[in-house]
């Protein structure tokens, strides 16, 4: 079954500071793979999306996430961290029905981001 | 463009009373998710409809709970009867064709069952 681990609950990081949010998948064929971003009290906004193609992928807020196969890991950056990136990150992959050809996303349990003045 | 919309915001009932929750998805989208949050279990998949219909419902804890998407604009997860245990945020997403593209949410219904 398709899965995805995000082996940090929480994570603290200095406003200016770089940022990586670790995200590996389990799946048996290529993945469609997504990070959302969640604002408290707010539903899952999409921050950037991988398919296929360059593993270097752009999103909004000026993140960005590198997809490693031979890693199955897609782990999101941002170089410098502002106080309102604070939210909780998810990434998650896209599980592909080989009958309806669907994807269906299945989440990891999350990245709480704490920025520190 | 509105989004995904949901209603209502919050809900607070007592247990053993019918709850409805209400999602209108993006226009053109057709392809509509429910999903459940809690602290214990993350985000849940509970149902998806392709084109109005259910696809796959292996998510829906129980039979207390249904989903129906009467058309392409409209859809509702009812419970009945409501117990405790299913205080939750319940968000709906929607996509155009199979999901491949990634969802958009709503901003989700918090649920509480006293």
């Amino acid at each position: 079954a398709q899965s995805v681990t995000q082996p940090d609950i929480h994570i603290t990081v200095s406003e200016g500071a770089s940022l990586e949010l670790r995200c590996n998948y389990s799946y048996g064929a290529t993945p469609y793979l997504f990070w959302y971003v969640q604002s408290p009290g707010q539903g899952l906004q999409l921050l950037l999306k991988y398919f296929s193609g360059d593993t270097l992928v752009q999103g909004i807020k000026g993140f960005e996430a590198e997809f490693k196969r031979s890693q199955s890991s897609f782990n999101l950056r941002k170089p410098s961290v502002h106080w309102s990136d604070a939210a909780e990150y998810f990434c998650a992959v896209g599980a592909g029905s080989m009958n309806t050809g669907f994807q269906k996303l299945v989440f990891g349990t999350g990245t709480r981001l704490l920025v520190s003045p | 463009d509105a989004g995904v919309i949901q209603s209502p915001r919050h809900e607070v009932t007592e247990m053993g009373q019918e709850v409805t929750l209400r999602c209108k998805p993006i226009s053109g989208h057709n392809s509509l998710f429910w999903y459940r949050q809690t602290m214990m279990r993350g985000l849940e998949l509970l149902i998806y409809f392709n084109n109005n219909v259910p696809i796959d419902d292996s998510g829906m804890p129980e039979d207390r709970f249904s989903a129906k998407m009467p058309n392409a604009s409209f859809s509702t997860l009812k419970i009945q009867p409501s117990e405790p245990r299913d205080s939750a945020v319940y968000f709906c997403a929607s996509s155009p064709r199979t999901g491949t593209r990634g969802y958009t949410f709503g901003s989700g219904t918090r649920l509480t069952v006293v």
